[in-house]
């Protein structure tokens, strides 16, 4: 079945600063990755996604990019802030009748002020 | 529109009780999937139904576990009897799969912890 790495489980960076997340994923037929930010003691939500026939996306200080071939994508933040501060998660799926999203173990970004 | 539902927000309970956590899909979602969420296991999918149908319950960790969607508006997860490994943050998320339009989107979370 589908398994998806992410990596750095932790994350520390300035405010200001750019950080960068990174998944891997090992089935080839995944062609739907979301980014979901979870903060302290809430929800999962939604922030970014892209689909296997666009190769990056962007909305304002958030882009993704994917690469096919290699099988991974990443996730960009610009001019962090403080807010930004929070559990990210990445995932896949298939996107068949199922849409079944596999997620990554996390990773915990500190912007420090 | 009030999100996905779920109830209640907080449980404790006692070992070898039985436990119900209840969901509310957004209104016109054809989807539903449990989560359950721990610090050791990240987040990880149990059962999701595709129009109230179980499609995938994979991830149900043992017979103790049960899910059911009886209707478009409405789904349980049940545990029973409880254990204390069964501490965790259970989320519930519903989504439109059609055309590719797959977001899911996850409600409050219930909170349990087995004593």
């Amino acid at each position: 079945g589908e398994n998806v790495e992410q990596h750095p489980s932790t994350l520390s960076v300035q405010e200001g600063d750019s950080a960068v997340i990174k998944c891997t994923y090992s089935d080839s037929a995944s062609n739907y990755f979301p980014w979901y930010k979870q903060e302290l003691g809430k929800r999962p939500q939604l922030i970014i996604d892209i689909r296997s026939n666009v190769g990056e996306k962007k909305d304002q200080r958030i882009a993704v990019t994917l690469n096919k071939t290699a099988k991974h994508f990443s996730l960009h933040i610009t001019e962090t802030q403080p807010e930004d501060s929070a559990v990210y998660f990445c995932a896949a799926s298939k996107g068949d009748s199922s849409y079944k999203l596999i997620f990554g173990s996390g990773t915990r970004l500190l912007v420090r002020p | 529109d009030a999100g996905v539902i779920q109830s209640p927000r907080h449980e404790v309970t006692e070992m070898g009780q039985e436990v119900t956590l209840r969901c509310k899909p957004i209104s016109g979602h054809n989807s539903l999937f449990w989560y359950r969420q721990t610090m050791m296991r990240g987040l990880e999918l149990l059962i999701y139904f595709n129009n109230n149908v179980p499609i995938d319950d994979s991830g149900m960790p043992e017979d103790r576990f049960s899910a059911k969607m009886p209707n478009a508006s409405f789904s349980t997860l049940k545990i029973q009897p409880s254990e204390p490994r069964d501490s965790a943050v259970y989320f519930c998320a519903s989504s439109w799969v059609a055309g590719g339009r797959e977001t899911q989107y996850f409600g409050p979370g219930t909170r349990l912890l087995v004593l």
